[in-house]
């Protein structure tokens, strides 16, 4: 089966960047998608498709997918952005066809 | 507004069934594919089972393969899975998320949440 590789956590400073991490074996050849989840709370999707922002996720979040590691970035972190991020991906010749990676808990100092 | 509300949960005994229902609005349901998600307690989240808009495929986690089945009534908007045999790892809160296609599967909504507890 296909493996995501996450870091555990990420620190950072109010108004520093984040970036997240999610390694797997040509995953730039995957479609990429990002979820958030607050303590208490279910996820929210935060990018899809490698770098594609839902309504309602600010600009600072960006995402990039190249080789073996897809890249979910937090421009200006503020303190409402501390949370749990996991990745995903899609493969219909995978079981399972959903994988998500182990999660990043990002937390701001 | 799309809205998808679980309900079923709760505590069994190991060996136990249960019967989870996600009742879906705000979009056409028979439409897109669903899936449930369930996530252990301090844990990450793992992908159990889908279900295509006209219930004509199904898939499943090994770690359920035999014990759950996920079925839908897209007459009345609603999703189910049917858990038996239930163990202590099935512990966790279990998502009922609608799903995306557009080459790749995602979710594009998440339920809240049930929790179901497997204990003696």
């Amino acid at each position: 089966s296909y493996v995501l590789t996450q870091p555990p956590s990420v620190s950072v400073a109010p108004g520093k960047t984040a970036k997240i991490s999610c390694g797997g074996n040509n995953i730039g050849r995957k479609s990429v998608h990002w979820y958030q989840q607050k303590p208490g709370q279910a996820p929210v999707l935060a990018m899809y498709y490698d770098g594609d922002r839902p309504s309602g996720i600010p600009d600072r979040f960006s995402g990039s997918n190249s080789g073996n590691t897809a890249t979910l970035t937090i421009s200006r972190v503020e303190a409402g952005d501390e949370a749990d991020y996991y990745c995903q991906v899609w493969d219909s010749s995978s079981d399972p066809p959903y994988v998500f990676g182990s999660g990043t808990k990002v937390t701001v100092l | 507004e799309v809205q998808l509300l679980e309900s079923g949960g709760g505590l069994t005994q190991p060996g136990g069934s249960l019967r989870l229902s996600c009742a879906a609005s705000g979009f056409t349901f028979s439409s897109y594919a669903m899936t449930w998600v369930r996530q252990a307690p301090g844990k990450g989240l793992e992908w159990v089972s889908d279900i295509s808009g006209s219930s004509g495929r199904t898939n499943y986690a090994d770690s359920v393969k035999g014990r759950f089945t996920v079925s839908r009534d897209n007459s009345k908007n609603t999703l189910h899975l049917q858990m038996s045999s239930l163990r202590a790892d099935d512990t966790a809160v279990y998502y009922c998320a609608k799903t995306v296609y557009g080459g790749s599967y995602h979710i594009d909504y998440w339920g809240q949440g049930t929790l179901v507890t497997v204990s003696s």
